[in-house]
């Protein structure tokens, strides 16, 4: 049984660029969210993803977006890179039975120069 | 809103004593409560979680915690520690699916 996947691992991109990351939940599961951690510190809740739809934001920008597709994978995309964008990005997937209880990827590394 | 204090930035224990760490939350009534630990540019992996009942859960890997609602304090133990448990150490609050981070715990464990 395949845990949570994301891809890709590692990714350098300049300011202003724009990226996107990949999730693909575990096996069973129906929501994803995604996460910011930033260098020496917790992880930071971005959004929540359920039924294809935005279901809880946490405080970050617009710049800030995503999408869940019919197979319950997601992507996070993020316009206008800044420095401070730099982080490990972690997807976590659930069951929106039991919401709290959830499974972490390996993370994508994001850096910006 | 729901906030978690790990107030032990860096903690280093001798391989074979006894480890806690501490985990304090601030939130209305009780929240799910969770230990992640995460090795160097690895995600995070589920040690253990409370979320209702018992208050002293045990984990994978030997690890235990215990929920004190009168301290707000879910403390992670750990009776021996072993020198693969180098590593963070996060404690997380769970809201409706949204989970809030502390920022974590270094632990090292001399030999």
């Amino acid at each position: 049984d395949a845990g949570v996947t994301q891809s890709p691992t590692h990714l350098i991109k300049t300011r202003g660029q724009q990226v996107t990351l990949r999730c693909s939940p575990k096996s069973g599961h129906d929501t994803v969210s995604w996460y910011q951690q930033a260098l020496g510190q917790g992880p930071q809740f971005i959004f929540q993803y359920y039924e294809e739809e935005e279901r809880q934001r946490g405080n970050f920008p617009d710049r800030f977006s995503g999408h869940q597709f019919p197979n319950y994978s997601s992507e996070l995309n993020v316009n206008a890179l800044l420095l401070g964008d730099s982080a490990l990005y972690l997807c976590a997937s659930s069951r929106q039975s039991v919401p709290d209880t959830q499974y972490f990827g390996p993370g994508t590394r994001l850096t910006v120069l | 809103a729901q906030s978690v204090t790990q107030p032990d930035i860096h903690i280093t224990v001798s391989e074979g004593a006894s480890l806690e760490l501490r985990c304090n939350y601030s939130y209305g009534a009780t929240p799910y409560l969770f230990w992640y630990v995460q090795s160097p540019g690895q995600g995070l992996q589920l040690l253990l979680k409370y979320f209702s009942g018992d208050t002293l859960v045990q984990g994978i890997k030997g690890f235990e915690a215990e929920f004190k609602r009168s301290q707000s304090s879910f403390n992670l133990r750990k009776p021996s520690v072993h020198w693969s448990d180098a590593a963070e150490y996060f404690c997380a609050v769970g809201v409706e699916g949204k989970s809030t981070f502390g920022d974590g715990t270094t632990l090292t464990v001399k030999p």
